[in-house]
């Protein structure tokens, strides 16, 4: 593995159906983030998290869970998928400081239709 | 409120020159990043600006002004492959990133 991996690439789910995306990364990164992205607007941040054992939410976490049980996974979890979490969806990680540039490191994104 | 406004689309032609705008009121600023995604792929990080002035790496230069909460990102010598989307994003107070729409950029010939 090099960077960061998702799985699936894409994927079509029914209404209803509980659904796991997952996210893998090799660069001991602290910091750990799901985005989705549809088009007109920017990545929004679903769920975070700083360092393994730990998460926050974003600014929209509503019908998404996540859990960081170690440094290297992140996964992402719909309960219950519903249309209107159709999306592509992006994790990325970083280094968590409060100097310097950390930037984030993108995954090649899962594209979700949720029927 | 967040808000971070950048034009959705701009065109220009192969070998020029084209500066692409952000503005940005935060409720907090720990630096800008400017990211380049090409369709149907990940953003990848192009540059990051903390401090006020210009900051170049090869073609492409962004600059910064804290105080008139602006950003722009240029790009010389135009090239095909440059054609993509341009993602500007502010770190706020708590380190996370806010995200502008993104400015879809066509070269032509």
């Amino acid at each position: 593995i090099a960077g960061i991996t998702q799985a699936p690439t894409s994927q079509i789910l029914a209404a209803g159906r509980r659904m796991t995306l997952r996210c893998t990364q090799d660069m001991r990164h602290n910091a750990m983030y799901w985005y989705r992205q549809d088009l007109g607007l920017g990545l929004r941040l679903i769920h975070y998290s700083n360092t393994a054992g730990t998460t926050g939410k974003g600014e929209v976490p509503d019908g998404y869970s996540v859990s960081r049980a170690n440094t290297d996974d992140f996964p992402l979890t719909l309960a219950s998928a519903v249309p209107s979490q159709t999306s592509v969806y992006f994790c990325a990680s970083s280094d968590q400081g409060t100097s310097g540039n950390n930037e984030q490191f993108f995954g090649p994104g899962t594209r979700l239709t949720v029927l | 409120g967040q808000n971070i406004d950048q034009p959705t689309e701009m065109t220009a032609t192969e070998g020029a020159i084209v500066q692409i705008n952000c503005t940005y009121q935060t409720s907090g600023f720990n630096g800008l990043f400017w990211y380049q995604q090409h369709a149907g792929e990940a953003p990848t990080f192009l540059s990051y600006n903390v401090l006020d002035g210009l900051e170049e790496k090869g073609r492409f230069s962004s600059f910064l002004s804290r105080s008139k909460g602006y950003s722009y990102l240029l790009l010389k010598e135009l090239q095909m492959k440059d054609s993509a989307s341009y993602l500007c994003a502010v770190r706020d107070w708590d380190y996370q990133l806010i995200w502008g729409a993104g400015t879809k950029l066509i070269i032509k010939p």
